[in-house]
Parts: C-alpha cells; structure tokens; sequence
C-alpha cells in the first residue's frame, strides 16, 4: 500500500510568483485535504476534495485554490504569492467511510 | 467553531511516563487524534481514538478521552528518545482541527 506523497520537498519562489503543489493519496482513498503549517504553529486547514468537487474550505483568500482529479490525487495552487505564504504545506488523505487522514510528508515553500 | 489546545512543552526522562494533555471546545467530533511530528517531517498518525470510546491502548500508548470535560490525553510508557517530537491532537469534522502541539523532550 503506498502512502501519501507530495511533491516538490522544497520550493523557492518570489513574491507575486505562482505556485503549484502536488500530492499523490493513499491508494483506496477519495478525499484529499490541504494544511499550511507555519512555523512553530500547528497545521490550518485550507480546503478539502471529495471525488473532484471542492466539499470544504478553511479561512484562506481565493489566490488558494486546489484541483482534485479523477485518480484523487490534487494541487494546490497559490497566486501572488506573499512573504507569509513561506511554510509547510500538508496534504492528507482519506477514504470517506472511515474518516482517518493520513498526512505526506509536505512541501516546505520559502517565498522570498 | 472548534478549538483546541494543548500545553506548548513537557520534559521528561528516558524511561518514564509521559502524559500530553488536550482540551477542546467541540463535542461532535466523529474521531479524536494523536500525530506525531519530528523535524522538517509530516504529521505522522500515531492513535485515533473514537468519540464513543473511553480509553483506547496501543503498546506504549494509552489514549484516555473525558467527553465530559472535553479532555484527551495521550500517555507514552517508557518513554524513548526517539519519542522527542512534536505531538498534536486533533479532532475531525470532517476536516482536522489541530492545536499548536506539545514539544516533548525526553533527556536520557
């Protein structure tokens, strides 16, 4: 059984860029959710995916936007991107009759 | 919404108890969690524990859940110091609400 996995582990960018993570579910599951976590804080929630439509969302601005597709696997997208977007981004996943999230091991995003 | 927290840091020795408390404010969680984070690493699952359930054990863990108090603790027996982490609790509605976690440094 494969885990979760995210890609890249680590990304550099400037203010105003544009940034697309990636992350691979768990095989078997159909929800996909995004955390950011800054440093020395615990992980936020952004927004969640169940079966390719958009089923929740945190207290995070438009510019945060995520694609689920028809594998389950998900971006996230940031537009303009501002110094405080610099942390760990966190996808998780999990099969919706259990409701257990398992996490990948993140992308660390330094914007500069 | 919901919110929870936990104390920001706890040392103990190799081979003692530890005890991580949490407190939240929302009862409808379906499960409650424990994660554990080490450096520069993801949150990795440790224990869930289901609202409908007092206690669970899992080897060296012990998970006790107060749904009257809204009080989850999790305690690691013979504590390791492979155990030094960040741990955080979290309850799910759907999505996880995490607290900011409890560092835990275990001194040899």
């Amino acid at each position: 059984e494969t885990g979760v996995t995210q890609s890249p582990t680590h990304l550099i960018k400037t203010r105003g860029q544009q940034v697309t993570l990636r992350c691979s579910s768990q095989s078997g599951h159909n929800t996909v959710s995004w955390y950011q976590q800054a440093l020395g804080q615990g992980p936020q929630f952004i927004f969640q995916y169940y079966r390719e439509e958009e089923n929740g969302r945190g207290n995070f601005p438009p510019r945060f936007s995520g694609l689920q597709f028809p594998n389950y696997s998900s971006e996230l997208n940031v537009n303009a991107l501002e110094l405080d977007d610099s942390a760990l981004y966190l996808c998780a996943s999990s099969s919706g009759t259990s409701g257990i999230w398992y996490f990948g091991p993140g992308t660390r995003l330094l914007v500069l | 919404g919901e919110d929870v927290e936990q104390s920001l840091f706890l040392s103990v020795r190799e081979g003692d108890s530890s005890v991580i408390n949490c407190t939240y404010t929302d009862s409808s969680s379906t499960y409650l969690y424990w994660y554990k984070q080490e450096p520069g690493a993801g949150l990795q699952l440790l224990t869930y524990i289901f609202s409908n359930m007092d206690m669970k054990q899992d080897q060296r863990l012990t998970v006790l859940l107060n749904k009257k108090d809204k009080h989850l603790s999790l305690r690691i027996a013979d504590t390791q110091t492979g155990d030094s982490a960040i741990y955080f609790c979290g309850g799910s509605q759907g999505n996880l609400i995490f607290g900011k976690g409890t560092k835990l440094s275990v001194k040899p």
